[in-house]
């Protein structure tokens, strides 16, 4: 089956502790893309990715960090979280090549203290 | 940068009664993607519109594309409970080498029975 997973599902943490939000994806798409959602906001870009070893900043780059050093993974770090990064978190994949589509996870709820 | 912009914030029906979403893009789309969030969900894609003056429907959801190909809206007929999310339009545009999608702030619908 064709899916975007995230780990882990819900988080609560404190401030300055860091932490890693993983995302997979089995569908051998190219580009990857992290989004946070607050109320009234949307869907705001963090980081994407075209391809292995090939990351950008998003709109809302601030605070956190991506690695891609495979295709299929795109982790998300936050090195040393602060309360106002307490939002909904969704991975996203899709195919480069073929415009269209784009694959969410199942969102990833951070909460930090 | 490109920015794609949704309303109405919030929509309360009746049971039955129409719903529609608009989105305007301050540039040229190269496509437009509409994509659905249950409560608690992740966006899921619906549909995407290619060309100039599209119209495409599904069931009874109606999705037109402008004919500049800047805006586009999404109209559901005689809606049910089950309609009940928010809906997001993102805008892709091209640049740089790479195809970007950016996200409308949604459209919460609501449902009453």
């Amino acid at each position: 089956e064709a899916q975007v997973t995230q780990n882990p599902r819900y988080l609560i943490t404190v401030t300055g502790k860091k932490l890693t939000v993983t995302c997979s994806q089995n569908m051998n798409h190219e580009y990857m893309s992290w989004y946070r959602q607050d109320p009234g906001l949307g869907l705001r870009q963090i980081y994407y990715s075209m391809n292995v070893e090939v990351t950008d900043k998003g709109d809302v780059p601030e605070g956190y960090k991506v690695s891609r050093k495979e295709k299929r993974n795109f982790p998300l770090i936050l090195e040393s979280p602060s309360p106002n990064q307490t939002s909904l978190y969704f991975c996203a994949s899709r195919n480069v090549q073929r415009v269209g589509e784009q694959y969410f996870g199942p969102g990833t709820r951070l909460t930090v203290t | 940068g490109q920015q794609v912009m949704q309303i109405p914030q919030y929509q309360h029906v009746q049971e039955g009664e129409d719903f529609t979403t608009y989105c305007n893009s301050s540039t040229t789309l190269s496509n437009i993607q509409w994509y659905k969030q249950r409560p608690g969900g992740h966006p899921v894609f619906l549909i995407q519109l290619v060309k100039s003056g599209e119209v495409k429907k599904q069931k009874r959801l109606t999705f037109q594309f402008g004919e500049a190909k800047k805006n586009s809206s999404l109209h559901i007929t005689a809606t049910q409970t089950t309609d009940v999310g928010t809906y997001f339009c993102a805008g892709l545009s091209s640049g740089a080498g790479s195809y970007q999608l950016t996200f409308g702030k949604g459209t919460k619908l609501s449902v009453i029975p």
